[in-house]
């Protein structure tokens, strides 16, 4: 198993332009979720994704949209890149029903933006 | 909404005990992990408590959690150098979608 993938896994734009970041795994896993990373804040959820077909904001998602594909693949898209969404950008997955529940995390994209 | 808390940064020597604390403010947490981020890569889950655990014992990793004064406590045995790594603490709640809070993350240095 691959478990959670990403491409790229590094980015750099100018200002404006726009880009999407590929996610995917292979564990049948129901939810998905985008998180950023800055420096001092930990985490912070940008979208999840329940189960294949819905798709919910998160704490910051102004910027951003997502499109849940299929059950595997979750994208995230930023339409007008600003330097503000310089960051590291996590995509994860878990089961969602029964056991621990923990999340499953791809290796992160780290995008720059000029 | 809820919030997560941790110190930033920890610097221990080389085996010596490490204890990286957490403080969280959601009572209807259900379950309790602690995620290693080593450099340049993603979260990995190193362990878990559930919620009506006061204690869970894995190898030289003791988790502690104190439901009353809402605090986890993550203690490391014999610190080593490979133990140098970003260190959140999460909460899953039991409500709505199951929202996982992740903590700020604490920065372990291990020094030789």
């Amino acid at each position: 198993n691959a478990g959670v993938t990403q491409t790229p896994k590094f980015q750099v734009l100018k200002t404006g332009q726009s880009m999407t970041l590929q996610c995917a795994q292979d564990m049948n896993h129901n939810s998905m979720y985008w998180y950023r990373q800055d420096p001092g804040m930990g985490l912070r959820l940008i979208y999840y994704s329940a189960s294949e077909g819905t798709t919910d904001k998160g704490e910051v998602p102004n910027g951003y949209n997502v499109s849940r594909l299929n059950k595997r693949e979750f994208s995230l898209r930023l339409e007008s890149a600003a330097p503000s969404q310089t960051s590291v950008y996590f995509c994860a997955s878990r089961a969602a029903s029964g056991g621990v529940n923990e999340q499953f995390f791809g290796p992160g994209t780290r995008l720059t933006v000029l | 909404g809820e919030d997560v808390e941790q110190s930033l940064f920890l610097s221990v020597r080389e085996g010596d005990s490490s204890v990286i604390n957490c403080t969280y403010t959601d009572s209807s947490s259900t379950y309790l992990y602690w995620y290693k981020q080593e450099p340049g890569a993603g979260l990995q889950l190193l362990t878990y408590i559930f919620s009506n655990m006061d204690m869970k014992q894995d190898q030289r990793l003791t988790v502690l959690l104190n439901k009353k004064d809402k605090h986890l406590s993550l203690r490391i045995a014999d610190t080593q150098t490979g133990d140098s790594a970003i260190y959140f603490c999460a909460d899953l709640n039991s409500g709505g979608y199951q929202k996982v809070t992740f903590g700020t993350g604490t920065k372990l240095q291990v020094i030789p």
